[in-house]
């Protein structure tokens, strides 16, 4: 089976630019969460859906950040407009159940850099 | 004081050596407790799970957790330069959809 799938892979755009990055969860999993990864702050959660509806969205950062899942099988998480402090790598997870007791399975992320 | 707390390295050991990663918490909730691998340029792939208190086994992983003094370890045995990537661990408390990461610690095994 096919693993979370995420896009594009790496993403260099200027200041003031609308960025959308999209993910393809695992079928079946009805659980799917945005994580942003830096440095100095490591991985944190953004939002995260459970059926497709945002359960909670307290780890986004301003309102310039917006994510939804129009269906089972997308997600975009879009950052408009976009500023040098949003570089990171960007990750789409899912899990079939609540917990720690399934996995969260990841995709390998999206590259974001903002000159 | 963050919730979880994890030393960032790096760590630097020669092959065959044993490996010990640990992470500290602050929130006596957390029940589920995790470690996740993370190869460069990939995202994080669960690598052992324990519920609770105690050891688990996984080949040359083993992980523990000490609830009383809100630690956890990982120990790799036998280490591998396969091995070699950035460990991350992570807890939910009972439960709960959501994980808190640590920073992770960025392991390095010289052949």
């Amino acid at each position: 089976d096919a693993g979370v799938i995420q896009s594009p892979r790496h993403e260099v755009t200027e200041m003031g630019q609308e960025v959308t990055l999209r993910c393809k969860p695992i079928s079946g999993h009805d659980y799917l969460f945005w994580y942003r990864q830096t440095m100095m702050r490591g991985l944190e959660l953004l939002i995260y859906f459970n059926n497709n509806v945002p359960i909670d969205d307290s780890g986004m950062p301003e309102d310039r950040f917006s994510a939804k899942m129009p269906n089972a099988s997308f997600s975009t998480l879009k950052i408009q407009p976009s500023e040098p402090r949003d570089s990171a790598v960007y990750f789409c997870a899912s899990t079939i159940s609540l917990g720690g007791n399934q996995p969260q399975h990841f995709g390998d992320g999206t590259r974001l850099s903002i000159l | 004081q963050k919730e979880v707390e994890q030393d960032p390295g790096p760590l630097s050991v020669p092959e065959g050596a044993i490996v010990s990663l640990n992470c500290t918490y602050s929130n006596s909730a957390f029940q589920y407790f995790m470690w996740y691998r993370q190869y460069s340029r990939k995202g994080p792939e669960l690598l052992m799970y324990t519920y609770s208190s105690g050891n688990k086994e996984d080949g040359r992983f083993t992980a523990q957790v000490d609830k009383s003094s809100k630690y956890i370890s990982l120990f790799i045995r036998d280490s591998q330069p396969s091995d070699s990537a950035t460990y991350l661990c992570a807890m939910s408390d009972d439960g709960s959809e959501k994980l808190v990461f640590g920073k992770g610690t960025k392991l390095t095994v010289n052949p």
